[in-house]
């Protein structure tokens, strides 16, 4: 069955240190993957996108890599603050149907 | 510019009532979606139109109906609630080459 799943549920860092988030996927073969933040209260927020021909993609402090061999994307956020505690959710897109989602990691930063 | 803009934010309901959840964006996106997020669901595809006339199911579609007369509009029906509908549904517009603009949701609970 397909499946897409971020490693864990919750994680919490010290403010400063790099915070990497994963998103493992079985049986798709996603053309895209993408990252959003959702902070309590309001709706997901896009991030970055990455395309299955790209190994890595970078935005300010925030960086996505893409293993199409693994099924596996990274996300990591250097010099973390905590502003930028949240979830953050990766979600693929399978080819011609709509994005799937994973059920995010709440990310914690601890001052 | 208010993107996407979800109405009403909050609504409590009574088993067996219906109700029409709206949905308005002013990008004039072509693909328009339908989610509900569920406590340690992550967020499920209830519906989805690809442009103004269309609709599609997604992968949660029981119990819901939707329309999309307009561009601009993408409407969420229940014609008979159910405890199990008790959500937060979120709406979201985008393009055929994503990423998706969420609104900031509709806060639902059923008696």
């Amino acid at each position: 069955s397909q499946k897409i799943e971020q490693n864990s549920e919750a994680l919490n860092i010290q403010e400063g240190k790099t915070a990497t988030l994963t998103c493992n996927y079985t049986n798709y073969s996603p053309a895209y993957l993408q990252w959003y933040r959702q902070d309590p209260g309001r709706g997901p927020v896009f991030l970055l996108l990455i395309r299955e021909n790209e190994k890595e993609k970078r935005k300010e402090r925030l960086k996505v890599t893409f293993d199409t061999t693994l099924k596996q994307s990274l996300f990591h956020i250097t010099a973390s603050q905590p502003a930028d505690s949240a979830t953050y959710l990766c979600a693929l897109d399978p080819r011609n149907t709509p994005l799937v989602f994973g059920k995010g990691t709440r990310l914690s930063v601890i001052a | 510019n208010a993107g996407v803009t979800q109405t009403p934010k909050f609504r409590v309901l009574k088993t067996g009532q219906s109700m029409t959840l709206l949905c308005a964006q002013d990008m004039n996106h072509e693909y328009m979606y339908w989610y509900r997020q569920d406590p340690g669901m992550g967020l499920r595809l209830i519906h989805y139109s690809v442009g103004e006339g269309t609709t599609a199911k997604g992968e949660v579609p029981d119990g819901y109906n939707v329309s999309r007369l307009k561009k601009q509009n993408f409407l969420l029906g229940l014609e008979s609630a159910a405890p199990s509908q008790t959500s937060v549904y979120f709406c979201a517009s985008g393009t055929g080459d994503r990423p998706q603009h969420f609104g900031d949701g509709t806060r639902l609970s059923i008696l």
